[in-house]
């Protein structure tokens, strides 16, 4: 009964790389988001869709794009891995876009080589 | 005791007492305030929130105390566990350019048994 889960739990890759993370929510909610934890567990925002619609990109390279093909999925596809993407990703999701809290998988810690 | 929520303090509690995490939030238009607890290898989990038309919530052992003038967020843990032990964030809401969930820089709270 994971409410929200992302795949893989670890990713090792080379540098240079294109891989993607996927994210299922089965909460019904209509609001996902991705989140990135620096190795000082600062977690910052990457993007936020609500209803399959982009609402918040967070100045985030052009290399990661998202795409949500319904509102229960939001895969974050990354191209040409750069060591500076090492970090533990979050997909989380919420109903509607404020003053709900928000649901977090368990992370995707991506590992550049 | 007391820690400020900046570089990832350490709070260190004996077990049965009560523990108080701080966090200082930056913008004064937050209207929605939330504390989330994240365990070792898993993602965040919410704990309680409170609005920014209330200055005190109470859940099950857990409070929250929000004082807007000193933007300034608390949360009390009574008679602490060893389950307690995990990394606290606040959070804010604002609509700072699209609705957005801004994340303090945590704490971590260790319970001796």
């Amino acid at each position: 009964d994971t409410a929200v889960s992302q795949t893989p739990k670890y990713l090792v890759t080379q540098m240079g790389n294109d891989k993607s993370i996927k994210c299922e929510q089965n909460l019904g909610h209509d609001t996902m988001y991705w989140y990135k934890q620096d190795s000082k567990k600062f977690l910052k925002i990457m993007f936020s869709y609500n209803n399959k619609e982009l609402i918040i990109n967070e100045t985030v390279p052009n290399r990661f794009s998202p795409k949500s093909p319904d509102k229960a999925h939001l895969n974050l596809h990354i191209n040409s891995l750069e060591l500076g993407d090492s970090a533990v990703y979050f997909c989380a999701s919420s109903q509607g876009e404020s003053n709900q809290p928000q649901h977090f998988g368990d992370g995707t810690r991506l590992s550049i080589l | 005791g007391e820690s400020v929520g900046l570089h990832l303090p350490t709070l260190s509690v004996q077990e049965g007492d009560n523990s108080i995490i701080n966090c200082a939030y930056s913008n004064s238009a937050s209207d929605y305030f939330i504390w989330y607890k994240q365990e070792s290898g898993k993602g965040p989990q919410f704990i309680i929130d409170i609005r920014s038309n209330m200055d005190k919530r109470q859940g099950q052992r857990v409070t929250v105390l929000l004082n807007k003038t000193v933007k300034h967020l608390s949360l009390q843990i009574a008679a602490t566990q060893p389950g307690d032990s995990a990394v606290y964030f606040c959070a804010e809401n604002s609509n700072t350019g699209g609705f957005k969930t801004i994340f303090g820089a945590g704490t971590r709270l260790f319970v001796k048994a």
